[in-house]
């Protein structure tokens, strides 16, 4: 089946400080390509719609200058989150849709603290 | 805009039990797809079932089936023979046809106990 690797799974870094997230489609080629957030027990919320080859397409209230998206290739999208703080600290999954599979293969996500 | 209501924040079954998680939901579009998710611990997501709006035949996936209810706007999932392995975060979510966003319900914690 479809698989969506994510990476790394946690980091930790400093305030202030800059953070990359990958999301690899390992065994199809994605378009389209989803971020989410996912606060402590709560539940999944869109941040962006990453389209390969053009500017992702951001949910209201997501401050596309903290969250850079890239999505340079059909199995590759980065999201990085710029000059990171505390209340950035969250659980950040990435998501893509293979034709076969329509709901989505999601990744296993990343626990992002900053300290 | 469209929006997905889980009623029950946590529910909990006896193993080899039966549990049913309620999910509603708001649209005014004809075309669309219900999904059900499960996140276990490892907060890896996982499609459960899946259902197509013009279908009227209820999705079913081994022990999990679900009551699709297109008039009253209801997606419930039933989990039969219930397993230790079922506990996990289950997300119903919406999506429009046509559309490639997700919208998901806020949850229903579900804990089998053996």
């Amino acid at each position: 089946g479809a698989v969506v690797s994510q990476h790394p799974s946690w980091v930790i870094c400093k305030s202030g400080t800059s953070v990359k997230i990958e999301c690899r489609s390992l065994d199809f080629q994605a378009t389209t390509m989803f971020w989410y957030r996912q606060f402590p027990k709560q539940s999944l919320m869109l941040m962006a719609t990453s389209n390969e080859g053009s500017k992702a397409t951001y949910e209201q209230g997501v401050e596309k200058d903290k969250f850079l998206i890239n999505h340079a290739s059909l199995t590759l999208s980065t999201l990085t989150v710029t000059s990171a703080h505390p209340e950035d600290s969250s659980f950040y999954i990435c998501s893509a849709i293979d034709s076969d599979n329509y709901g989505y293969t999601f990744g296993s996500g990343t626990r992002l603290t900053v300290v | 805009a469209q929006t997905v209501t889980q009623s029950q924040p946590e529910m909990s079954v006896q193993e080899a039990e039966t549990v049913t998680l309620s999910c509603t939901y708001d649209t005014s579009e004809n075309n669309y797809y219900l999904f059900w998710y499960k996140q276990p611990p490892s907060r890896q997501m996982i499609l459960v079932i899946r259902q197509e709006a013009y279908k009227q035949q209820n999705a079913t996936e081994n022990r999990f089936s679900v009551n699709f209810q297109k008039a009253a706007k209801s997606f419930s999932l039933k989990i039969s023979d219930s397993q230790l392995g079922d506990t996990a975060m289950y997300f119903c979510a919406f999506m429009k046809g046509g559309s490639e966003k997700l919208v998901f319900g806020k949850g229903t914690k579900l804990t089998v106990n053996p």
